[in-house]
């Protein structure tokens, strides 16, 4: 089973609002990834965490926090979004590479897409 | 500086013909992938190749990676309408950091 599953599939949001994206796996990877995807762009990754732990942060603005509950489970929460942040929001895991690293065969969910109004 | 250079940008081609899509860097990585994206969804993984001059098949999808694993090519082989989508590389550069390095992807259209 190579599933990464997210929830919401669609979802719109105003600029006061607060909500949640939520991922999860049951692949025991120890790796998960969050990333943003524009229009006809590659995705660009926002955060990485590694043994529940938030490993990288590509300067990404504060109105997104991400959070890990545990192995399985990985959320972002959103508040005072900008439309500029609209876009398709991409949840990934991975098992990590047999001489480490976490790079490795990273799979996807099939992602949220975010429209802020 | 994009670290991989993916090309094509576009291609739209009949059913039935053959196409390479190449990504190419002055890095070396340690592995290297093949994603599909389809509009409105997640990559999906096709392949990872991470030893040098190594060739994977996949039906009519040849994966290979060049022997200084610098660049990979994607062939396809008898494209069909169900091939199109965006195709994405994405490698591990030797010595990085945990970040996945992406090309700009292709998007390809067979048409019946």
């Amino acid at each position: 089973d190579t599933e990464v599953t997210q929830t919401p599939k669609h979802l719109v949001m105003g600029m006061t609002n607060k909500k949640s994206l939520k991922c999860e796996q049951h692949m025991g990877h120890r790796a998960m990834y969050w990333y943003k995807q524009k229009a006809k762009k590659p995705p660009e990754l926002m955060f990485v965490y590694s043994y529940e732990k938030l490993s990288i942060n590509e300067s990404v603005p504060s109105r997104f926090s991400p959070e890990c509950p545990n192995s399985s489970l990985l959320n972002l929460h959103l508040h005072a979004l900008q439309p500029e942040d609209s876009a398709l929001y991409l949840c990934a895991s991975s098992q990590g590479a047999p001489g480490g690293g976490f790079t490795y065969e990273q799979y996807f969910g099939p992602g949220t897409r975010l429209t802020v109004t | 500086t994009q670290l991989l250079e993916q090309s094509p940008q576009f291609l739209s081609i009949q059913e039935g013909e053959n196409l390479t899509v190449y990504c190419n860097s002055s890095s070396v990585f340690s592995s290297l992938q093949w994603y599909r994206q389809e509009p409105g969804e997640g990559p999906v993984l096709l392949v990872t190749v991470v030893t040098g001059g190594e060739v994977k098949k996949l039906k009519r999808l040849t994966f290979q990676f060049g022997d200084a694993r610098k660049d990979s090519s994607l062939h396809i082989t008898a494209a069909q309408p169900g091939d199109t989508g965006l195709y994405l590389c994405a490698g591990a550069v030797q010595g990085g950091s945990e970040k996945l390095v992406f090309g700009k992807g292709t998007k390809l259209t067979v048409n019946p």
